[in-house]
């Protein structure tokens, strides 16, 4: 089963512009997380959301977390072509065992 | 360097083999999982094992079978009763706690021919 629906489900924007994603999940969570997927590699984690905290910020990446709508956004600022890959958000259900249930991922490209 | 190894990169599989994927980590990590990614979709959950000689069966774990004898080591084996075999696997590690993200290896691209 997949717990996360992301939306969009692809983004296209200029260098320099900030890149949006959203989640939306079904179940009660411990935390959700970020991945990101480059074309045929694993995936790589990039933040991890408690469900006690609302927002959280690393580098040039926001999260929030509305857990009252089931919900999480990722916003990266100032994107760089670099950012080109596939976003992902796994939620770690309560009472799940810390075992993650991923999304359908956002696949973001970012143009010079 | 610590990290998580799968190999081999690619495999081909003729109908009605079995093959054995294999996941070593370095990282110390309790915990193991192992997903499977089919093109443009998100990863699904095949079996995970929380500690040595223990695991569960994921979200579709039928036609796959692991062991864990060792720590460092979560070897898969796809068999002839999964019917539609091709995809990516992926073999991730974590701590086994709450709070911590996975560490993923690079992945194995199957194929039947």
């Amino acid at each position: 089963s997949q717990q996360g629906e992301e939306d969009p489900q692809a983004l296209s924007i200029q260098e320099g512009e900030n890149a949006t994603m959203n989640c939306s999940y079904k179940t009660s969570i411990n935390n959700l997380q970020w991945y990101r997927q480059n074309s045929g590699r694993g995936l790589v984690h990039l933040i991890l959301i408690r469900s006690n905290e609302r927002e959280k910020h690393s580098g040039r990446l926001r999260v929030t977390l509305d857990t009252s709508k089931k919900s999480s956004s990722l916003l990266i600022t100032a994107s760089r072509a670099a950012d080109t890959a596939s976003y992902f958000c796994a939620t770690d259900a309560f009472g799940g065992g810390n075992k993650l249930t991923f999304g359908t991922g956002t696949q973001l490209k970012v143009e010079l | 360097d610590g990290g998580i190894t799968q190999s081999p990169k690619y495999l081909f599989r003729k109908e009605g083999q079995n093959v054995t994927l294999s996941c070593e980590q370095n990282l110390n990590h309790d915990a193991m999982y192992w997903y499977r990614q089919d093109p443009g979709q998100g990863l699904r959950l095949i079996y995970y094992s929380q500690i040595v000689n223990d695991f569960q069966k994921g979200d579709i774990a039928e036609g796959y079978s692991v062991s864990r004898e060792k720590k460092e080591s979560f070897p898969l084996t796809v068999t002839s009763a999964q019917k539609n075999p091709t995809a990516f696997y992926l073999c991730a590690s974590s701590s086994g706690q709450g709070g911590y993200g996975y560490t993923f290896g690079s992945g194995t691209r199957l194929t039947v021919v």
